[in-house]
């Protein structure tokens, strides 16, 4: 069965500072991979996704996530963090349905210090 | 490109009680999933239907809960006999359909329930 596991529950960035936030996953074959943002008392925004090609994708408010099949990791990062990018942070891996029922990870919290 | 909208944004509701969310999809999407988060966890996928047939259902969607899709436009999700347990967030998303299936997930704000 697929699953994801952040291994990070909480984060503490400075702002300015960079950031990466861990995601490995289990899937027997070439996975759907992605990153949503929720902010407290919100639904989930597409970061960014992962289906084929160039291992290293680019998503919206600067961030980007490199794909390693020989790690099985989605690994989200940002050169800067801003204050603004604090929220919980999700990774998903599609499962083989064709029909993109989406398994998520216990997510990310981060927090950002001035 | 109005967004996933879901109706209430909040509920309240005694136990023993039944409540019904709704949720309307971005117009051109055929494809409408549920799923429900509780505090500190990620979304657990519960259904999911394409225009209004419903394709999947979720261990954890017990017989207490029903999900329809008329006319493959809105969904409404019913939780039947509610049980403190049932408190979480209830997330509606959608996606276009044909052949491929690589399309994000477009999610609504929820609905947060609270069973007292």
């Amino acid at each position: 069965a697929q699953s994801v596991t952040q291994p990070d529950i909480h984060i503490t960035v400075s702002e300015g500072a960079s950031l990466e936030l861990r995601c490995n996953y289990s899937y027997g074959a070439t996975p759907y991979l992605f990153w949503y943002v929720q902010s407290p008392g919100q639904g989930l925004q597409l970061l960014l996704k992962y289906f084929s090609g160039d291992t290293l994708v680019q998503g919206i408010k600067g961030f980007e996530a490199e794909f390693k099949r020989s790690q099985s990791s989605f690994n989200l990062r940002k050169p800067s963090v801003h204050w603004s990018d604090a929220a919980e942070y999700f990774c998903a891996v599609g499962s083989p349905g064709g029909y993109n029922k989406l398994i998520f990870g216990a997510g990310t919290r981060l927090a950002v210090h001035p | 490109d109005t967004g996933v909208s879901q109706n209430p944004r909040h509920k309240i509701t005694k136990r023993g009680q039944n409540v019904t969310f709704r949720c309307d999809p971005i117009s051109e999407h055929n494809r409408l999933y549920w799923y429900r988060q509780t505090l500190g966890q990620g979304p657990e996928f519960l259904t999911y239907f394409q225009n209004e047939a419903q394709l999947e259902k979720s261990r954890l969607l017990s017989d207490r809960f029903s999900a329809e899709r008329p006319k493959g436009s809105f969904s409404t999700l019913e939780i039947q006999r509610t049980e403190q347990g049932d408190s979480a967030m209830y997330l509606c998303a959608s996606s276009l359909g044909g052949g491929s299936p690589t399309e994000a997930l477009h999610f609504g704000n929820g609905t947060r329930l609270t069973v007292t």
